[in-house]
Formats: structure tokens, sequence, C-alpha cells
């Protein structure tokens, strides 16, 4: 497995402010995911992060609110854009190098509070 | 009906005895089966991987599949108090992306 660091660990916004989380990984990976995990659900995908591309979306999740970026192999950043309550939530970066995309390691999360 | 459906707990074992997870899904396509422990407050951590019928064991571990059946388990031998967690059942899908289930909250008591 890599080592994988999320920054920020958490954090506490005002509505309306945006949050670019950051996930950082040790070493070259082949495909990088974005999933949130709101208070006491289980892991929902937001979209995969695609190196050199835009990012591919899952239904209920749009562009404009979680612009994605993954400029190299081992970074990428996920936004949230105008956030309310509801946004609050962990949002954990994962990543994976199998060739088929499917074993997947999580990093540390980021805890995020919009009051 | 729920793409991924786990025994929804929670589950308390005493300490030594089987604990038995148990997880249905609803893609056929599915080909890769994986199996996550969550402690509270912490990111979820692989512990188990099945791809094909039959059982698998590694250490505590063991994870059935029946493809035929769309069943997925996973059974946890001599449980811990340590081993007290969220367990996520996550088929990979017809896109290769990861679903998770709900998770089943066991508790070990001493």
């Amino acid at each position: 497995s890599a080592v994988i660091s999320q920054k920020p660990s958490r954090d506490i916004c005002q509505r309306g402010t945006s949050l670019t989380i950051q996930c950082q990984v040790d070493s070259q990976v082949t495909m990088m995911f974005w999933y949130r995990q709101q208070p006491g659900q289980s892991l929902t995908l937001i979209a995969t992060a695609n190196q050199g591309s835009e990012a591919t979306y899952e239904s209920g999740f749009v562009i404009d609110k979680f612009p994605i970026s993954r400029p190299n192999l081992t970074f990428s950043t996920l936004t949230v854009s105008n956030m309310s309550p509801e946004d609050s939530s962990i949002y954990l970066c994962s990543l994976t190098r199998d060739p088929q995309g499917e074993t997947q390691y999580f990093g540390p999360g980021t805890r995020l509070l919009v009051l | 009906q729920k793409e991924v459906e786990q025994n929804s707990g929670p589950l308390s074992v005493p300490e030594g005895a089987i604990a038995s997870l148990n997880c249905t899904y609803s893609d056929r396509v599915s080909q890769s089966f994986f199996w996550y422990r969550q402690y509270s407050g912490k990111s979820p951590e692989l512990i188990m991987s099945i791809y094909s019928n039959g059982d698998k064991e590694d250490g505590r571990f063991t994870a059935q599949l029946n493809k035929a059946s769309q069943y997925v388990s996973l059974l946890i031998r001599d449980s811990q108090p340590s081993d007290s967690a969220t367990y996520l059942c996550a088929p990979s899908g017809s896109a290769r992306q990861l679903t998770f289930g709900s998770g089943t909250q066991l508790t070990v008591l001493p």
C-alpha cells in the first residue's frame, strides 16, 4: 500500500465559502478517487480524478460544486464550493495501483464542518 | 432495492467467538469483492479481497463468495475487542468502481 496524506485533516468553514482539500501520495498511482462519507453513512463516490484530463463525476455530483484537479500521478485536489451545512462530511481520497482500478486504499480523510 | 446490503447490526459477540458478517449485492457483473474495516473516526482499511467462488482465509479472517447467490460474507474467528469496528462490504461494479454497503457495526465484548 502507499502512504497517503490529506490536508487539512479537519476544518470548520462558514456557509458560502469554499475549501480545497489536498491529497498527496508518496509514489505514482494509476487512479485516484474522491469519496464523501456523511455522518453515520457509508462512502459515496464523488468522482474519479483523471491525470491530465477532466474528472469523471458520479450521478448527483457536478464539477461546479466539486471541482477536482489532478496535475500529476501523485497529487489531487478536491474543492467543495459555495458550502452549506449539508456539505458537512468526511471527504476521503483513495488510490489504486492495479490496472483494473479496483483494490483501493484510503487516505486519512478530511473532516469538514460547515456552519 | 439497495445495490449492496449488509446485515444491519449492530452485532455484538463475546470475545473468542466467531463474528459473521453478511453482504448481498445486486450487480451480477461484479467480479471482485472487498471487505474494509473502519474504526470510529478513522478511514476505511482494506482487510480482505476475494475474486473466486469459495473461501479465502487470511489469519483469523475468512471471506466466502457465492456469485450465483450474489452473496459474500466475512467470518472473524477468535474475535477480539480490537475487532470492534464497522465493516464495509464493497463489490466492484460494471464500471469497475467500488460500491460500498452501509456497513455492519461489530462490538466484541470482553
